[in-house]
C-alpha cells in the first residue's frame, strides 16, 4: 500500500529534551515535506525536500532540522524543544512538479507532540 | 506574503442541499489549485485539483476555478453528514511550494 508513514503517533516530552520525528515514503517520491497544524493557524509549512541532500526552509523552521539522506526517509529533529512547539504534524511527499499529477500531497497519519 | 483565505465556519447545510465552498489567493501567478477535505484529528486528503479556468467535476464534487478575479470554490452536491469536515484549499506557483489556507468547516445536519 502506498503510504507515508510518521512515527511515533504520540509523544510527550518535556522541554529540552531532543526528539526525533520518523517519516517514511514508499511511493518513490521526491518532494517531501513537514507542516505543523495549531488551531487557527492552518497548515505552516517547516521544512520541505525537492531531492536526496537537498532541503529547504518553509515558513516557520525557527527549532527545526531536517535531513535527506535517502529519498524515502525525512525526519523531523527537534534538538531543544519548547511548549511552542506543542503541535500535530505531518509529513507529506508527492510527485515532482513536471509529471502528471504534481503536486498532490500524500500526508501521514499525524504526529501530536506535547512539549511540556 | 502569498495568502489563500478562506472562511472559517462554520457552515451549516441540511442534507440533500448544496454545500459551496469559497477560497481567493492573492497571487496571480498561481499555477494550481487544490481542495482537501480533513476529518477532525486526521490527515488531509485530497478531494481534487483543477489547473484550468472553468469547472471541473468528479461525482458529488464540483471545482471551479476563475483566475481572472482569484478565485476557486468547491461545490458539494447533495451533501451528506459524512461530509462534515474541514476543507482546506491549495494553491501553488510554479517552483514555490504549497500554500493552503486555514480551511472551512463544514456541517452536515441529517
Amino acid at each position: 500500500e502506498a503510504q507515508v508513514t510518521q512515527n511515533p503517533r504520540y509523544l510527550i516530552t518535556v522541554t529540552g529534551k531532543k526528539l526525533t520525528v520518523t517519516c517514511s515514503q514508499n511511493m518513490n517520491h521526491e518532494y517531501m515535506s513537514w507542516y505543523r497544524q495549531d488551531p487557527g493557524l492552518g497548515l505552516r509549512q517547516i521544512y520541505y525536500s525537492m531531492n536526496v541532500e537537498v532541503t529547504d526552509k518553509g515558513d516557520v523552521p525557527e527549532g527545526y532540522k531536517v535531513s535527506r539522506k535517502e529519498k524515502r526517509n525525512f525526519p523531523l529533529i527537534l534538538e531543544s524543544p519548547s511548549p511552542n512547539q506543542t503541535s500535530l504534524y505531518f509529513c507529506a511527499s508527492s510527485r515532482p512538479s513536471t509529471s502528471s499529477g504534481a503536486n498532490v500531497l500524500t500526508f501521514g497519519a499525524g504526529s501530536r507532540l506535547t512539549v511540556l | 506574503q502569498k495568502e489563500v483565505e478562506q472562511n472559517s465556519g462554520p457552515l451549516s447545510v441540511p442534507e440533500g442541499a448544496i454545500a459551496s465552498l469559497n477560497c481567493t489567493y492573492s497571487d496571480r501567478g498561481s499555477q494550481s489549485f487544490f481542495w482537501y477535505r480533513q476529518y477532525s484529528g486526521k490527515s488531509p486528503e485530497l478531494i481534487m485539483f483543477i489547473y484550468s479556468n472553468g469547472d471541473k467535476e468528479d461525482g458529488r464534487f464540483t471545482a471551479q476555478l476563475n483566475k481572472a478575479s482569484q478565485y476557486v470554490s468547491l461545490l458539494i452536491r447533495d451533501s451528506q453528514p459524512s461530509d462534515s469536515a474541514t476543507y482546506l484549499c491549495a494553491v501553488k506557483q510554479a517552483g514555490t511550494a504549497l500554500i493552503f489556507g486555514k480551511g472551512t468547516t463544514l456541517s452536515v445536519s441529517s
